[in-house]
């Protein structure tokens, strides 16, 4: 079990610019979900998949972010021409593999958008 | 839409005292109740669980209680230690395979 992995931890952006982060799940677990996190909030579900199928998405989330899990394993979550308002900590995590519903989080990745 | 209310949002006891953490759910599909606690700067990880089948579920110091039928559950901490000190989120969701639906959080803190 090596954990949930993300990348980049920090990335700082202009405003209009598309970011793209990568989460790495561990490795036996078929479901993959990606949170919002703003300081002083909870984690603010965005989408979820089961293996490479994208179950949900939230519908408060733009059309400009969208996240794909081409082969059940990794995932990257995109945003494009980003705007100040998607400043937040994003945190990917997932669950399966014998664990039940127990959510592994990754660290997360902080987004800034200048 | 799915909402989990948690309070209150923030939460100060005395070392040694009690801490009660109170969440609603408005889906009366959930039957999963985790309860997640994030030192500051690290990531959130489960403490509790507690599913719709049972009403009370007790791990050492920390204890969930769960009424379905009012939708309400609660995380209990007795004996406070200052390493107790974090925020809290509640989360409800309807099986293994749904989404799970946080809190807002409460930040507790234990003075020693």
């Amino acid at each position: 079990d090596t954990g949930v992995s993300q990348d980049p931890r920090h990335k700082i952006t202009k405003r209009g610019q598309n970011v793209t982060f990568r989460c790495d799940p561990i490795s036996e677990h078929n479901r993959l979900y990606w949170y919002r996190q703003t300081l002083g909030q909870g984690p603010e579900f965005l989408t979820y998949f089961q293996n490479e199928a994208q179950l949900e998405k939230s519908r408060l989330l733009s059309d400009r972010f969208s996240a794909e899990r081409p082969k059940g394993s990794f995932s990257t979550l995109e945003i494009q021409r980003t705007e100040q308002g998607d400043s937040a900590m994003y945190l990917c995590a997932s669950s399966g593999g014998g664990k039940g519903e127990k959510l592994f989080f990754g660290s997360g990745t902080q987004l800034s958008v200048l | 839409g799915e909402n989990v209310e948690q309070h209150p949002s923030t939460l100060s006891v005395q070392e040694g005292d009690s801490a009660v953490i109170k969440c609603t759910y408005s889906d009366s599909a959930s039957n999963y109740f985790p309860w997640y606690k994030q030192e500051l700067g690290k990531r959130p990880q489960l403490i509790i669980d507690i599913r719709s089948n049972v009403g009370e579920k007790k791990d050492q110091r920390i204890a969930v209680t769960l009424n379905k039928t009012a939708k309400h559950f609660s995380l209990h901490i007795t004996e406070t230690q200052p390493e107790d000190s974090a925020v809290y989120f509640c989360a409800a969701t309807r099986t293994s395979y749904d989404k799970v639906i946080f809190g807002p959080g409460t930040s507790l803190s234990v003075i020693p």
